[in-house]
């Protein structure tokens, strides 16, 4: 079975723009979380799908949003980048049945 | 306050031998989870262990162990006969409001670096 894939997995922006990140979760697996992890913050929560609906939302701006389709897949857009969002994005997909998230192996994200 | 504390920001320890990972948490659910995760240099977040708030006994998966004391709020990760490939950022992680739910996000600490040497 294939894991959680993300693309791209490098990514180079300018500050201003705008960015779209892809999630391709486990065949089967209906939810979907982001999260973004950056030395000085750690990992922090970013939202949470679950049949194509937000189940819950982390404390970022209006600039971070995400959407879930019916296949399961995910994207996550960060509009107006600032320096700080440079970052490593990781999503994870669960079955919505099983306890443990399985991670995919993150996108990183540079803003200059 | 912070859901997940890590006090220690590095580890050593020698192939072969033994080491524990601290982890304390602060909830006022009833019902969480408790996670670790192991992060290679290259990114992604390997499941390792979990620990439910109900459960009676300390989760065991392979040369992982988890020490849970409820009373002390602490989860600690204890690796057994660590080897080489063990070296990575270890992350403690919980949820809230898991009893009928597998949903939730994941609070998680700053992590802690283990390096074992040969």
């Amino acid at each position: 079975k294939a894991g959680v894939t993300q693309t791209p997995r490098y990514l180079i922006k300018t500050r201003g723009q705008q960015v779209t990140l892809s999630c391709s979760p486990i065949s089967g697996h209906r939810s979907v979380s982001w999260y973004q992890q950056t030395p000085g913050q750690g990992l922090q929560f970013l939202f949470e799908y679950f049949s194509e609906t937000q189940r819950n939302k982390g404390n970022f701006p209006g600039r971070f949003s995400g959407r879930q389709f019916s296949n399961s897949r995910s994207e996550m857009n960060v509009s107006t980048l600032e320096l700080g969002d440079s970052a490593l994005y990781l999503c994870a997909s669960s079955s919505g049945g099983a306890i443990e998230q399985y991670f995919g192996p993150g996108t990183r994200l540079t803003v200059t | 306050a912070q859901k997940i504390t890590q006090t220690q920001p590095g580890m050593f320890v020698q192939e072969k031998e033994a080491v524990t990972l601290d982890c304390t948490y602060d909830t006022s659910d009833p019902s969480y989870g408790l996670f670790w995760y192991k992060q290679p240099s290259s990114g992604e977040m390997i499941f390792l262990i979990y620990q439910g708030s109900y459960d009676q006994q300390n989760a065991t998966e392979g040369r992982y162990s988890l020490n849970f004391q409820k009373a002390r709020k602490s989860a600690n990760l204890v690796i057994s006969a660590s080897q080489l490939g063990d070296s990575a950022m270890y992350f403690c992680a919980m949820r809230e409001g898991t009893r009928g739910s597998t949903l939730g996000r994941l609070y998680f600490g700053r992590g802690t670096q283990l390096t074992v040497w040969p």
